[in-house]
């Protein structure tokens, strides 16, 4: 089994439109969780850690369940500006685990 | 916030030919640095962690001998490719934990990614 599964998508909505991303973990010790955002042909970027609490950073909201192991990005009201592939990560101990990525396209 | 500096970005080489890339925690001292290798449209594959003055870890299938890691000083991570083969042509980045010089603060910073094109 995979360590952090995520749908790959792609994700095609329309300016505007709120999108959603979901990610699973399969080990419950995993510790720390982020989102990255990574355009093509560059490096990934961390768009934001996720809490327990939940966070939110203007447009974007990110959850975590730890009892489903799961962890979720909202982006509200899309911007074609937001169009890339958002990878989910996990980190456990000294290793981090990647989610394949999901390809959300924003079409005007 | 911590920066991951890696280079060179581009570089095309002949076949048989060796590559070094070099990554660089430029404001932090990485102990450990991570070395992925991605192909188009898809996720990034860990290759191997790189430590400070130790020798790397390998994931399973990356040949130690063709990819040899050197860490030698807190900031810098080399990954070399000997004896590069067309097939070896790929994205391949870098990256190190961030911290505020007190303690490790979680989050993976990248470098800028170096794309290998072996002819």
């Amino acid at each position: 089994r995979k360590e952090v599964e995520q749908d790959p998508g792609p994700f095609n909505v329309p300016e505007g439109a709120t999108v959603a991303f979901n990610c699973t973990y399969s080990n419950s010790a995993s510790q720390s969780f982020f989102w990255y955002r990574q355009d093509c042909r560059k490096e990934p970027k961390l768009l934001m850690s996720v809490y327990s609490s939940g966070n939110e950073d203007g447009r974007f909201t990110a959850q975590l369940n730890r009892a489903s192991q799961y962890i979720s990005l909202l982006i509200r009201d899309s911007k074609l500006s937001d169009s890339a592939t958002y990878l989910c990560v996990v980190r456990r101990g000294n290793q981090f685990y990647f989610g394949t990525g999901t390809s959300l396209t924003v079409i005007p | 916030g911590a920066v991951v500096s890696q280079h060179p970005s581009r570089v095309i080489c002949k076949s048989g030919t060796s590559v070094k890339i070099e990554c660089r925690s430029l404001d932090f001292q990485a102990t450990t640095m991570f070395w992925y290798r991605q192909f188009p449209k898809k996720s990034l594959m860990l290759m191997a962690t790189s430590n400070e003055g130790s020798k790397a870890t390998y994931e399973q299938g990356v040949e130690k001998d063709k990819f040899l890691i050197n860490h030698a000083s807190l900031t810098l991570s080399t990954l070399t490719v000997t004896s590069a083969h067309p097939e070896d042509s790929s994205f391949y980045i870098c990256s190190a934990r961030g911290t505020d010089g007190r303690q490790d603060t979680g989050e993976l910073f990248f470098g800028e990614g170096s794309r290998l094109t072996v002819l």
